[in-house]
């Protein structure tokens, strides 16, 4: 099973519509969540931490359920420009070394 | 702006080349971070390094080793490149706690012949 499991999309969605993306990880001690954005033929870029709370910044809001083991993203108001790949990220703590596990990324169009 | 820099952004070399990957950041991170980027397969780690001079490898290292001499400095190196190692590399630093999460640099997308 891999650490970090995502829908790859494509999610084709008209502008102005609310989309969400789930991902789930196996590992039930992780401990700091992100979600990234990547346009094409570029670098994966942070788009937000996932806070127990739940977070929100403008149209996203992310949010993370630890018992069930999964992040949510919620792009609301979906614009031209929210075409990208969303990458779910997670740091696993049963290394002595915190790094990243990414997610292989879902897949957003959005069109007018 | 902080930045992390690759030396290049596109690169061919020939079969059995040895080929230098160069990243420079100037945020004064102490970790970096090398990947490789497949379609379908995502980012997979291929070493790492938390300090001067040390280094880990990471999910794939066959065929690739590094080189860390000064802290903004991380170096990847293909031995003895192949076909199946053409892909996108990406190169990344962040603090030692990654809860700030890995600034990546702009990525160099390398074809060997």
């Amino acid at each position: 099973r891999k650490e970090v499991e995502q829908d790859p999309g494509p999610f084709n969605v008209p502008e102005g519509a609310t989309v969400a993306f789930n991902c789930t990880y196996s590992n039930s001690a992780s401990q700091s969540f992100f979600w990234y954005r990547q346009d094409c033929r570029k670098e994966p870029k942070l788009l937000m931490s996932v806070y127990s709370s739940g977070n929100e910044d403008g149209r996203f809001t992310a949010q993370l359920n630890r018992a069930s083991q999964y992040i949510s993203l919620l792009i609301r108001d979906s614009k031209l420009s929210d075409s990208a790949t969303y990458l779910c990220v997670v740091s696993p703590m049963n290394t002595g070394f915190q790094k990243l596990v990414f997610g292989t990324g879902t897949r957003l169009l959005v069109s007018p | 702006d902080v930045k992390v820099t690759q030396s290049s952004r596109y690169l061919v070399k020939r079969t059995g080349e040895k080929v230098f990957l160069e990243c420079v950041q100037d945020m004064d991170h102490e970790n970096m971070f090398w990947y490789r980027q497949d379609p379908g397969l995502g980012l997979r780690l291929i070493y790492f390094s938390y300090d001067v001079k040390m280094k880990e490898k990471g999910d794939i290292p066959e065929g690739y080793s590094v080189s860390r001499e000064k802290k903004e400095r991380f170096s990847l190196i293909l031995e003895s490149a192949s076909t199946n190692q053409t892909s996108m590399y990406l190169c990344a630093s962040s603090l030692p706690a990654p809860n700030y999460g890995y600034t990546f640099g702009s990525g160099t997308r390398l074809t060997v012949v």
